[in-house]
């Protein structure tokens, strides 16, 4: 059966640190992947899109990369901050016609 | 500014009654979409749209129906709320064509006692 698994359900993490994020998938072939923030009692934010042919995407402290032999993607936050703390969701396009999320993992990032 | 706008932040109603939720984007996006997403099970597609009039069953649909008569507004409505129905429920839209980001709503919670 189809699975997107992300790494854990809360991870917590010392300011400064890289926080390393995993989105893990059976059963889909994505040509894209995104991944999402979301603060409590909001709607997620897009942070960044990678393509199946894209090994890797920056924007700022973030990094992802794809790996479609693995059906993994990894997201880094380098330099963690306290405002970084939020949940994270991957999302992967469903054969072309919409995204499936991934539960998400909610990073604390502590002082 | 881009802008997805849900008509409640919460809503409590009666198991029996029929609930409307209201979306409404002002970016003119072809796509639209409908979630709920519960502690544990994540986002879950209930039904998304491609164009005015069109409409697509997502994963969850059972018990819900939607609806799109103008390009920026979508509407989700529980026909007969039930108690497995409360829940955040999110409204997304994007563009057509490539699958673009979404932009989501401030989600309603929902609350059917």
């Amino acid at each position: 059966s189809q699975k997107i698994e992300q790494n854990s359900e809360a991870l917590n993490i010392q300011e400064g640190k890289t926080a390393t994020l995993t989105c893990n998938y059976t059963n889909y072939s994505p040509a894209y992947l995104q991944w999402y923030r979301q603060d409590p009692g909001r709607g997620p934010v897009f942070l960044l899109l990678i393509r199946e042919n894209e090994k890797e995407k920056r924007k700022e402290r973030l990094k992802v990369t794809f790996d479609t032999t693995l059906k993994q993607s990894l997201f880094h936050i380098t330099a963690s901050q306290p405002a970084d703390s939020a949940t994270y969701l991957c999302a992967l396009d469903n054969y072309g016609q919409n995204f499936v999320f991934g539960p998400g993992t909610r990073l604390s990032v502590l002082p | 500014d881009v802008k997805v706008t849900q008509s409640s932040r919460y809503l409590v109603k009666r198991t029996g009654e029929k609930v409307f939720l209201e979306c409404v984007q002002d970016m003119d996006h072809e796509n639209m979409f409908w979630y709920r997403q519960d502690p544990g099970l994540g986002l879950r597609l209930i039904y998304f749209s491609y164009d005015v009039k069109m409409k697509e069953k997502g994963d969850i649909p059972e018990g819900y129906s939607v609806s799109r008569e103008k390009k920026e507004r979508f509407s989700l409505i529980l026909e007969s709320a039930s108690t497995n129905q409360t829940s955040m429920y999110l409204c997304a839209s994007s563009l057509a064509g490539e699958l673009y980001e979404q932009y989501f709503g401030p989600g309603t919670r929902l609350t059917v006692t």
